[in-house]
């Protein structure tokens, strides 16, 4: 079964940059979805997408994030990547990565426990 | 392009049905059918109960449908239990990204 768990550093500074890596266990990142998503949620608001990056390493973001945001994939260690440059203490959230389920059009089936991401001096 | 919109809450009492709905547009909801419903309980991730409007994945009750009406969508969940009090968030693909309404919380009487 899949499995999926986002890490990376809990504080960052404001202007800086938010570095977060998604590990996929249990099946391999380049055949068990066509893409994967990044998804956050800040303390006590609602869902908001971020991006998507296909297996192929083509990328869609949202077009607020776009000009701070960079997804990447590594097939082989089984991870996917989000940077978000310039930080604010807007960009505060728990941070998910996701699959996008097989067969299945913008759904999303299977989801890290989430990181929580501060952006404080 | 905006959230979807969603009824901050809505309540119900064992057994009985309720229904949440999430308003878009005709550029998301009112143009593809890749609706797709989540239940959230405090602290933990999404789970995905409905995609593509009415399909569930394997796993999640039957209790639990979705359909569609324009640009709105709806949750149907039937003989609710104590454990549907969570919130839920629908979500639409859009040319421009993917769209999540802003949420409604469950309260199970």
């Amino acid at each position: 079964q899949v499995q999926l768990q986002e890490s990376g550093p809990g504080l960052v500074k404001p202007s800086e940059t938010l570095s977060l890596t998604c590990t996929v266990s249990g099946g391999s990142i380049s055949s068990d979805s066509s893409y994967w998503s990044w998804i956050r949620q800040p303390a006590g608001k609602g869902l908001e997408w971020i991006g998507r990056i296909y297996t192929s390493g083509g990328t869609f973001y949202k077009t607020s994030l776009k000009s701070r945001l960079t997804m990447s994939i590594d097939t082989s260690k089984n991870q996917l990547s989000l940077k978000l440059s310039s930080v604010i203490a807007a960009d505060t959230a728990v941070y998910y990565c996701a699959r996008g389920m097989v067969h299945a059009i913008d759904a999303f089936d299977v989801w890290g426990r989430g990181s929580l991401v501060t952006v404080s001096s | 392009q905006s959230a979807l919109t969603q009824p901050a809450s809505v309540s119900g009492s064992p057994g009985q049905s309720i229904t949440i709905s999430c308003t878009g547009t005709s550029s998301d909801i009112g143009r593809y059918n890749y609706v797709s419903w989540y239940q959230q309980h405090p602290g933990k991730a999404p789970k995905l109960l409905i995609y593509e409007v009415f399909s569930r994945p394997s796993g999640v009750s039957n209790r639990f449908s979705g359909s569609k009406s324009g640009n709105t969508a709806s949750l149907t969940i039937s003989g609710l239990q104590a454990d549907d009090e969570s919130d839920y968030y629908c979500s639409s693909y859009a040319s421009s990204g993917t769209f999540f309404g802003g949420g409604t919380k469950l309260t199970v009487l």
